[in-house]
């Protein structure tokens, strides 16, 4: 969905380093979501924020940590990459008000491919 | 701990079947949502269903609701190629969060 964005789009990095990962979106959605998927796990939830003064851990936040610059803008930080890290992450946005009630449909952006080595 | 359990884990058919997927959750939820994932790509919402609702439609698709049970089927009539993808069951529980399943992957083949 172009109207949520993800950079990088593909990432290689080494053990310990500091890694950020951007999500922008321009749908207007006060909620954002970060998410991890590895192969038969399906999605695990890393952290969300509702706005931009709300901030939450999710299922697996440990050796993560996220900021929200604004509406449009959360990112996700791994302070010190660990080869379990390697992952593709999901960023998506909601907004129950503009879709209809309290609906919580969710869009995704198109993931960023993290390997750690 | 996730939410949702899908059966089965992997579905392969002739373009022109039908395909059936279930999914089973643990707790109570306000609706239940599908998505569709192309391979390495973004999920993309298909279809919701509230709790008090038991059957919706949209399209080919068709997904049932039994909330005595804690379960799902989405059902996708007369397949496509195009259709080959994962798809994901994910409830919405409390608090604005999805937990999604661990999806089925289905393969239609021409």
């Amino acid at each position: 969905d172009a109207d949520v964005t993800q950079t990088p789009r593909n990432r290689i990095t080494k053990t310990g380093k500091r890694i950020m990962l951007e999500c922008s979106q321009t749908k207007g959605h006060d909620r954002m979501y970060w998410y991890r998927q590895d192969p038969g796990l399906g999605l695990r939830l890393i952290y969300y924020s509702f706005d931009v003064k709300d901030i939450n851990k999710g299922e697996i936040s440990d050796g993560y940590s996220v900021s929200r610059q604004a509406q449009a803008k959360f990112s996700l930080s791994l302070e010190s990459a660990i080869p379990n890290q390697t992952a593709l992450y999901f960023c998506a946005t909601s907004d129950p008000a503009q879709t209809g009630g309290s609906y919580n449909e969710q869009f995704f952006g198109p993931g960023t491919r993290l390997t750690v080595l | 701990s996730q939410q949702g359990e899908e059966d089965p884990q992997a579905l392969s058919i002739q373009e022109g079947e039908n395909a059936t997927m279930n999914c089973s959750y643990k707790t109570s939820i306000n609706n239940l949502q599908w998505y569709r994932q192309n391979s390495g790509r973004g999920l993309v919402h298909l279809i919701l269903i509230r709790s008090n609702e038991r059957e919706k439609h949209s399209g080919r698709l068709r997904v049932t609701l039994d909330t005595s049970k804690k379960s799902s089927s989405l059902l996708i009539t007369a397949s496509r190629a195009a259709d080959t993808a994962s798809y994901f069951c994910a409830t919405d529980a409390q608090g604005g969060k999805l937990i999604f399943g661990q999806g089925t992957e289905l393969s239609v083949k021409p």
